[in-house]
């Protein structure tokens, strides 16, 4: 089973910091909270993972919070191709999906 | 990133028959693969981690007679679906993971339509 909630769906304008929230409350210690996304039809693209620290790279930042029971994927700047499932998944030996959250980024 | 690629991108079988999809990390050597499934508007199913040179590891109830995974190489990973069925059409989507660097990349899926 997922060891992730998040929301089912969000609303993002674009051009606007689109913020998805996850909580792992049950994360380990030597857990990784990885986040990707899925364009309709497509396989999943890495999106950034992170273990304790906040991560950035040129897609997004990730923040977790200092128990590691959350975290918030940061899209700095959505644009409308960013419309997409983003899912949060914390890295046991296996990657297990959740339902994820359906990002709708609107003009 | 690294280059996860799958192929067939689109195959169309009739019932009975087995498909092979093949799974190969273009640019690193992948230890670990994934297989999944997606159903439409579902999330994906794991269906059974394979590790290079040994048997996979298979989700419960995921038929592993029926879905064949071989993991020979660090680079190549194979789903054959055997007799295939119309309730077998599914998106298939394998992913493979980075030794180093804890990176896990998917695959662009293939699409499974048994008519």
């Amino acid at each position: 089973d997922a060891k992730t909630t998040q929301p089912t769906s969000m609303d993002c304008a674009e051009g606007r910091a689109a913020n998805l929230p996850c909580n792992h409350s049950t994360i380990s210690g030597n857990e990784y909270v990885y986040w990707y996304r899925q364009i309709h039809s497509q396989g999943p693209q890495y999106i950034i993972h992170g273990l304790k620290n906040n991560e950035t790279n040129e897609m997004a930042s990730l923040i977790i919070t200092e128990d590691r029971k959350s975290s918030t994927l940061i899209l700095p700047h959505a644009t409308l191709r960013d419309t997409a499932v983003y899912y949060c998944i914390v890295l046991t030996d296996k990657l297990i999906f959740g339902t994820g959250t359906r990002l709708q980024v609107f003009p | 990133g690294a280059v996860v690629s799958q192929h067939p991108s689109w195959v169309i079988c009739k019932s009975g028959t087995s498909v092979k999809i093949e799974c190969r990390s273009l640019d690193f050597q992948a230890t670990t693969m994934f297989w999944y499934r997606q159903f439409p508007k579902q999330s994906l199913m794991l269906m059974a981690t394979s590790n290079e040179g040994s048997k996979a590891t298979y989700e419960q109830g995921v038929e592993k007679d029926k879905f064949l995974i071989n993991h020979a190489s660090l680079t190549l990973s194979t789903l054959t679906v055997t007799s295939a069925h119309p309730e077998d059409s599914s998106f298939y989507i394998c992913s493979g993971a980075q030794t180093s660097g804890n990176t896990i990349y998917f695959g662009e899926g293939s699409w499974l339509t048994v008519v």
